[in-house]
């Protein structure tokens, strides 16, 4: 069964450094997402590609988080500097459409901050 | 800002009984999904209900949706150790806009 590859699995970094995760979503998925997920909380979506276009980035802080998705297939998504708050688990997520209908997630990193 | 708030937010029940829980809503939506969380890994879709329907099964699973009480419930039937995992709802208002996810509901199932 196809599945969305996430790596690293875990990130341990020091503030002001920088990091970066990748994100391989299943074949023939057009749409894909990133989302932080903070412990205890429901997910929220940091930013939203169709294809190599970026959707939604809205909740992306921008002064320090980067994204892309240049061919259009996986994806890349950077943190710098890293800080304290940025601890969390990091989500890639995809789907075959632009259509809200079913996202199939990875199973995360999980960044923490020193 | 969250959208759907999950009820209750933890629950603990013995193997073979019923869970149920709970999402409420503000807005109105296109539809609605659960996903399924186990604990430090990626979220699992369950089952999504569109804004003109009032119930789906899939298994043992069975969710409701009210619209006019903005309110949606995901019953597991008989449920087993393994349903232990944190069950999110997630809506969106249409089919341009992202999913809103709520807190979740921790389920324990205690064998």
């Amino acid at each position: 069964e196809a599945e969305v590859a996430q790596s690293p699995r875990y990130k341990i970094t020091e503030k002001s450094q920088a990091v970066a995760f990748w994100c391989d979503p299943i074949s023939g998925h057009a749409t894909l997402y990133w989302y932080r997920q903070i412990l205890g909380q429901g997910p929220e979506l940091l930013v939203q590609f169709q294809d190599e276009s970026v959707v939604d980035d809205s909740q992306l802080p921008k002064d320090r988080f980067s994204a892309e998705r240049l061919k259009g297939v996986d994806s890349t998504l950077k943190i710098q500097p890293a800080e304290l708050g940025d601890s969390a688990m990091y989500l890639c997520a995809s789907s075959l459409g632009p259509a809200q209908e079913t996202q199939y997630f990875g199973p995360g990193t999980r960044l923490l901050v020193l | 800002s969250q959208q759907g708030e999950e009820d209750p937010q933890a629950l603990s029940i013995q193997e073979g009984e019923n869970a149920t829980m709970n999402c409420s809503y503000k807005t109105s939506i296109n539809n609605l999904q659960w996903y399924r969380q186990n604990s430090g890994r990626g979220l699992v879709h369950l089952i999504l209900i569109r804004s003109n329907e009032r119930e789906k099964h899939s298994g043992r699973l069975r969710v409701t949706l009210d619209t006019s009480k903005k309110s949606s419930s995901l019953l597991i039937t008989a449920s087993r150790a393994a349903d232990t995992a944190s069950y999110f709802c997630a809506t969106d208002f249409s089919g341009n806009t992202p999913l809103v996810f709520g807190k979740g509901t921790r389920l324990s199932v205690i064998a």
